[in-house]
């Protein structure tokens, strides 16, 4: 059972690149979400897709677009990356209701230069 | 505009002494509160989580302390041992709105 899988797991970018981060979930969950991690910011909610077929912003989504490509995948595209998103992302999935545990993906390492 | 404030930013502990690190929320709306426990390398994990209608949950060496009225909630790990340093985050979530608001988070070193 392999949770929540994310690729790649490092990438650097130059200042205008575009990528496309991927995630996968094999836990049949609802909700799936992208969250980036800064030194002493904690982990910020950049998008979320409540359920298949609908996404929506989160605390910090400049920059970023989203897509629920169905239920086990949801990918995060950086159109043209700014150093500023120079950050580790972590995908995530639970079932989409209160109190459910959020599981969470090891990270993508990514550096813009 | 911070919801979820969390301190000390890191704590240094010894084996078998008591870690404390403490939450306090501004949003009377939060009705779900879990800590999430990371390490180095790894994406975090769900640790233990307690709701507002109980003071205290434990699983272990791990202790939940809620306080309403103060909005505020800790944990407290008791016994720490070296393999509990990791960064620790508590964060919360309200009814239906089940995204999770996390608070920076506690860098918790258990030296030997």
């Amino acid at each position: 059972n392999a949770g929540v899988t994310q690729t790649p797991k490092f990438q650097v970018l130059k200042t205008g690149q575009s990528m496309t981060l991927q995630c996968a979930q094999d836990m049949n969950h609802n909700s799936m979400y992208w969250y980036r991690q800064d030194p002493g910011m904690g982990l910020r909610l950049i998008y979320y897709s409540a359920s298949e077929g609908t996404t929506d912003k989160g605390e910090v989504p400049n920059g970023y677009n989203v897509s629920r490509l169905n239920k086990r995948e949801f990918s995060l595209r950086l159109e043209s990356a700014a150093p500023s998103q120079t950050s580790v992302y972590f995908c995530a999935s639970s079932k989409g209701s209160s109190g459910n545990t959020i599981y969470f993906g090891e990270g993508s390492w990514l550096t813009v230069v | 505009q911070q919801q979820v404030k969390q301190s000390p930013q890191s704590l240094i502990v010894q084996k078998g002494g008591i870690s404390i690190i403490n939450c306090a929320y501004e949003n009377t709306a939060f009705d779900y509160f879990p800590w999430y426990q990371q390490f180095p390398g790894k994406g975090p994990a769900l640790l233990i989580a307690i709701r507002p209608d109980v003071s205290e949950k434990k699983e272990g060496r791990f202790t939940i302390s809620f306080n309403k009225s103060a909005k505020q909630f800790s944990l407290h790990i008791m016994d720490s041992q070296p393999g509990d340093s990791a960064t620790y985050f508590c964060a919360a979530s309200r009814g239906s709105n089940y995204k999770l608001t996390f608070g920076k988070g506690t860098l918790l070193t258990v030296n030997p």
